[in-house]
């Protein structure tokens, strides 16, 4: 089981404010990260699969950074609206199985 | 195209009894996975698959058992309800490494 942390575990944001959270992992024998989207009463859906250290992804707002070095990625919301509330899951893979972060619940305010 | 469809959507057991989750995927991937949620505690692995008739466990996989006979379909058995497995439960599949997983829309289970 690879250890994953995410921090904080939750974060309330104004509506168009921008706002970043962190997820912390093993620096050693990486493979790749995941990152997901969990809106409440819905299942996670794949925001992005991070391989290459320094990688950066963008998804409309949402953008990461990968820094498999020093072990952590970053994952921004710039100019966050009421869609974007819901946990956002960081998971660690080996290639044959996820191991998932507790998760950032955000919850932005109108 | 289905993805990944799960059954039951919910369930009320009671102790000591058995059933069967069961899941379902349309898109011919080789890797699929069964989570259990808690609050708090994130998506901890049950056990998976990496092909027709290739199961291991997760994390978590006591009081469980897994079978995978077709590439389509991994169930998920209960054997002996018991409280602790009260719990959501989410069946995901994926196709080649550089892919994020599909997920099912999750089993609701308590057992009383």
């Amino acid at each position: 089981i690879l250890n994953v942390e995410q921090s904080p575990q939750s974060l309330h944001v104004q509506e168009g404010d921008s706002t970043n959270f962190t997820c912390s992992f093993p620096s050693s024998n990486f493979y790749a990260l995941h990152w997901y989207r969990w809106e409440t009463a819905k299942s996670p859906e794949a925001l992005f699969v991070m391989t290459l250290n320094g990688d950066e992804k963008k998804k409309g707002r949402i953008s990461a950074t990968l820094n498999t070095k020093e072990g952590y990625s970053y994952l921004y919301i710039k100019g966050s609206q009421p869609e974007d509330s819901a946990t956002y899951l960081c998971a660690l893979t080996d290639d044959y199985k996820l191991s998932f972060g507790a998760g950032t619940t955000v919850t932005v305010r109108a | 195209n289905a993805g990944v469809t799960q059954t039951p959507k919910f369930r009320i057991l009671k102790i000591g009894q058995s059933m069967t989750l069961q899941c379902t995927q349309d898109m011919n991937h080789n890797y699929m996975y069964w989570y259990r949620q808690d609050p708090g505690m994130g998506l901890k692995l049950i056990y998976y698959s990496v092909g027709a008739g290739i199961t291991d466990k997760g994390e978590v996989p006591n009081g469980y058992n897994v079978s995978r006979s077709t590439t389509e379909d991994f169930p998920l058995r209960l054997e002996l309800a018991a409280p602790s497995q009260t719990s959501v439960y989410f069946c995901a599949s994926r196709g080649g490494s550089n892919y994020g997983y599909t997920f099912g829309s999750g089993t609701r289970l308590t057992v009383v």
